[in-house]
């Protein structure tokens, strides 16, 4: 049981590029989040999906896209990459008001 | 918007003492309270939750939530230096799929 897992751990972009970051959890939980978080910040909610086939802006979504491509996985994608967006991302799983599973985090640097 | 307020710290304690960590909230509706540890470059893992007023004790660790004063707070007995980490506050309310998270206080404790 991997819990939450996230691809890939580090990566450096230049301005401009795009990724998608990938997150799959084999806990069932019908929801699934997306955070950044920078030092001070704590952490940010980017875009969240409440169920299979959902997603909703959280507090950040300018600059990101989001896809829940089934109950498991939930991708995030960077269009253009920006500096401003070298944060760490962390995605995170859990079941209604229960507590939120995080995944190991994805360290961004955008040059 | 809903609030989640922490004393950023860094809040010192020697060890074999009681650390205190409060957090407050704004939002009355709020009926779930999670408290996370987060060791430096790693991922927020749940320590305690906790849902009635009153106190809610876990071996070394005690939440205790005020819902009357917005007051959430996790005491740590027998601090230990493996207990230095940030120490993150979320509060969700009733029906919401998305928790509030404070920014974080930062614990040291020295031998």
């Amino acid at each position: 049981n991997a819990g939450v897992t996230q691809t890939p751990k580090f990566q450096v972009l230049k301005t401009g590029q795009s990724m998608t970051l990938q997150c799959a959890q084999d806990m069932n939980h019908n929801s699934m989040y997306w955070y950044r978080q920078d030092p001070g910040m704590g952490l940010r909610l980017i875009y969240y999906s409440a169920s299979e086939g959902t997603t909703d802006k959280g507090e950040v979504p300018n600059g990101y896209n989001v896809s829940r491509l089934n109950k498991r996985e939930f991708s995030l994608r960077l269009e253009s990459a920006a500096p401003s967006q070298t944060s760490v991302y962390f995605c995170a799983s859990s079941e209604r008001q229960d507590e939120q599973y995080f995944g190991p985090g994805t360290r961004l640097t955008v040059t | 918007q809903k609030e989640v307020e922490q004393n950023s710290g860094p809040l010192s304690v020697p060890e074999g003492a009681i650390a205190s960590l409060n957090c407050t909230y704004s939002d009355r509706g709020s009926q779930s309270f999670f408290w996370y540890r987060q060791y430096s470059g790693k991922s927020p893992e749940l320590i305690m939750f906790i849902y009635s007023n009153g106190d809610k004790e876990d071996g070394r660790f005690t939440a205790q939530l005020n819902k009357a004063s917005q007051y959430v707070s996790l005491l740590i007995r027998d601090s230990q230096p493996s207990d230095s980490a940030t120490y993150l506050c979320a509060v969700q309310s009733g029906g919401s799929y998305i928790p509030t998270f404070g920014r974080g206080t930062s614990l040291i404790v020295h031998p």
